[in-house]
């Protein structure tokens, strides 16, 4: 059974604070999605990773396929970066789509 | 006109009520999914459909009556249902290209579903 763990599950900042988020998986997979959502219930994907690192504007996520973990970073957080943010897998025996508990980040003015 | 669309977006409804969710989407993908999202608990899968076909069921209770009658709308029939489905219902769509799935999913802003 392949588990997706995520940490922290809560996280508040102050405006401007770098933020990491952490994935970890049990199980071979082929890529590593990061998502978000907002609190309207609508998710958007961030990220899709099968190695390495990506960048998109202040977001930035990185995968370690030996170590089974991902980490999504924001630099200079905004308060508009309040979300909760999902770590999904695919992969393992039954090439499912698995997904983390979630991260909800709150970042004050 | 938004790429998946949901109605309604919020929904009250009594055990003994029967009840639909609608999904739309736009984006002419193939296949089409429910999901479950319950409080502190990960998304949670219920049905799939590719090219119109169910071709999953995640042991889901009767209650619930998925209907793809084409590609690009799906439904979820709701009837006597209990107070713990109270969750937000996802819905989202996906095309499979030649090189298989990499499981890139377009979603729905979901139905905010309370059964009292």
């Amino acid at each position: 059974k392949n588990e997706v763990e995520q940490s922290p599950q809560n996280l508040t900042a102050q405006e401007g604070e770098f933020i990491t988020i952490n994935c970890s998986y049990s199980v071979g997979i082929s890529a590593l999605h990061w998502l978000q959502q907002h609190p309207g219930g609508g998710i958007v994907s961030l990220f899709m990773l099968s190695s390495g690192k990506k960048k998109h504007g202040r977001l930035i996520a990185t995968i370690n396929i030996q170590e089974k973990h991902s980490s999504l970073h924001i630099t200079a957080s905004h308060p508009r970066d309040s979300a909760v943010y999902i770590c999904a897998v695919l992969g393992g025996s039954n090439y499912k789509l698995t997904f983390g508990k979630g991260t909800l980040l709150t970042v004050n003015p | 006109e938004t790429g998946v669309t949901q109605t309604p977006r919020h929904l009250v409804m009594g055990m003994t009520n029967k009840k639909s969710l609608k999904c739309e989407q736009h984006l002419g993908h193939n296949a089409m999914y429910w999901y479950k999202q319950s409080a502190k608990k990960p998304l949670e899968l219920m049905f799939v459909y590719n090219f119109k076909e169910q071709t999953e069921n995640n042991s889901v209770p009767s209650r619930f009556s998925p209907e793809c009658p084409n590609s690009s709308h799906l439904f979820l029939h709701l009837h006597t249902l209990q107070p713990e489905d109270s969750a937000l219902y996802l819905c989202a769509s996906s095309q499979d290209p030649a090189g298989g799935w990499t499981g890139e999913l377009f979603f729905g802003e979901g139905s905010r579903l309370t059964v009292l």
